[in-house]
């Protein structure tokens, strides 16, 4: 199973909704990332979780409430969002540099629409 | 820190005629380097990966890749391009940890028939 599930695949909500993203991988990858894209733009890195622990905070705003439960699951709790967050929220998944094999998994994304 | 550059936002070829999608980096170490695609409105899947090793790298639907170290470059090419190769392309480089990729601009690849 080479595959990072995220839902739900498309999410719309009010600036004043309290929403989540949720992405799982069973490949035993010990790290894990949530991205955000915006239209014809490359994804730009919010966060890393190494070994469960949130090792990268790209600034982002605390609107953004990153959670890794286990190492097989990542949330991404979402609270006030602005019009500006509408983008498509990406996951990925990476066996980490300790196995040398440093091939990032994605998965399909989530369409997020804040209205 | 490192970078990735791909010279030109937009590529189109006629289906058939090769396929080069540039990518520049800098990085102060040896890189580790990826091409990803991305079709309209999913994830981004790896083509191709460059870490040690042999320079010329053969990734998935017949894409390759050639890391020049004294160019800083990690060009993809396909001989011949179909149509199903529209799609978005992105150059990307690890960073040192091994715990971030740095995505260039990406590159929109347009084929006529």
């Amino acid at each position: 199973d080479t595959e990072v599930t995220q839902t739900p695949k498309h999410l719309v909500m009010g600036m004043t909704n309290k929403k989540s993203l949720k992405c799982e991988q069973h490949m035993g990858h010990r790290a894990m990332y949530w991205y955000k894209q915006k239209a014809k733009k490359p994804p730009e890195l919010m966060f890393v979780y190494s070994y469960e622990k949130l090792s990268i905070n790209e600034s982002v705003p605390s609107r953004f409430s990153p959670e890794c439960p286990n190492s097989s699951l990542l949330n991404l709790h979402l609270h006030a969002l602005q019009p500006e967050d509408s983008a498509l929220y990406l996951c990925a998944s990476s066996p980490g540099r300790q196995t040398m094999n440093t091939e990032a998994f994605f998965g399909q994304g989530t369409r997020l629409t804040v209205v | 820190a490192q970078s990735v550059t791909q010279l030109g936002s937009h590529v189109s070829v006629s289906e058939g005629a090769l396929v080069l999608l540039r990518c520049n980096y800098s990085s102060s170490v040896p890189p580790y380097l990826f091409w990803y695609v991305q079709y309209p409105n999913q994830g981004l899947q790896l083509l191709l990966k460059y870490t040690t090793g042999a320079t010329l790298v053969k990734g998935i639907n017949g894409f390759e890749a050639e890391f020049k170290k004294s160019e800083t470059s990690f060009h993809l090419t396909k001989p011949s391009a179909h149509m199903s190769d529209a799609a978005e392309y992105f150059c990307a480089v690890e960073n040192n940890a091994g715990n971030m990729l740095t995505f260039g601009g990406g590159t929109r690849l347009m084929v006529k028939p």
